[in-house]
């Protein structure tokens, strides 16, 4: 198995523009999350999916952050516009009912400039 | 805000010695759990202790959760150097699997 997959990897962005990260869960997981790390406030959960459906966004900062799930392998999080505060490591994660062990992708480094 | 704390935030220990982490936590919790995440890449689950459990083991790692002190332990015995990593406690409160994570401790083991 792949494991959770995360692009890009890195993305360096000035403020103002729209950054699209995009997730792909483990096949079989019913569940996805998106986080957020920084020094500052540690690990946030922003949004927690299952079965492609919204169940959480309370961790969602503000309007200017949107997440979709449109089927089971592939989900986004968009944040537009951005601002310098946005930078952070974003890592999505995904589970299976029956297990509570989540499963974390590699993390997408964003930089706003 | 956090609802789990560790402590201490850093540990330094030479090869072969023993490694115990502390979290603390808030509120009522349906099972904690341990993660590992080695720098610049995405978190590892470790072990996970439910609720009514109050001593878990797994290779060498023991957990201990004591629920009266909202309170739990990891050791890592034997330490190696390449347990050098951020390790994470996290609470589901929930029963939703949503998970809120504490700030970590950074274990150092040179060898």
């Amino acid at each position: 198995d792949a494991g959770v997959i995360q692009s890009p990897r890195h993305e360096v962005t000035e403020m103002g523009q729209e950054v699209t990260l995009r997730c792909k869960p483990i096949s079989g997981h019913n569940s996805l999350f998106w986080y957020r790390q920084t020094m500052m406030r540690g690990l946030e959960l922003l949004i927690y999916f299952n079965n492609n459906v919204p169940i959480d966004d309370s961790g969602m900062p503000e309007d200017r952050f949107s997440a979709k799930m449109p089927n089971a392998s592939f989900s986004t999080l968009k944040i537009q516009p951005s601002e310098p505060r946005d930078s952070a490591v974003y890592f999505c994660a995904s589970l299976r009912d029956s297990n509570n062990e989540q499963f974390f992708g590699p993390g997408t480094r964003l930089t706003v400039l | 805000s956090q609802q789990g704390e560790e402590d201490p935030q850093a540990l330094s220990i030479q090869e072969g010695e023993n490694a115990t982490m502390n979290c603390s936590y808030k509120t009522s919790i349906n099972n904690l759990q341990w993660y590992r995440q080695n720098s610049g890449r995405g978190l590892v689950h470790l072990i996970l202790i439910r609720s009514n459990e109050r001593e878990k083991h797994s290779g060498r790692l023991r957990v201990t959760l004591d629920t009266s002190k909202k309170s739990s332990s990891l050791l890592i015995t034997a330490s190696r150097a390449a347990d050098t990593a951020s390790y994470f406690c996290a609470t589901d409160a929930t029963g939703y699997s949503t998970l809120t994570f504490g700030k970590g401790t950074m274990l150092l083991v040179s060898p």
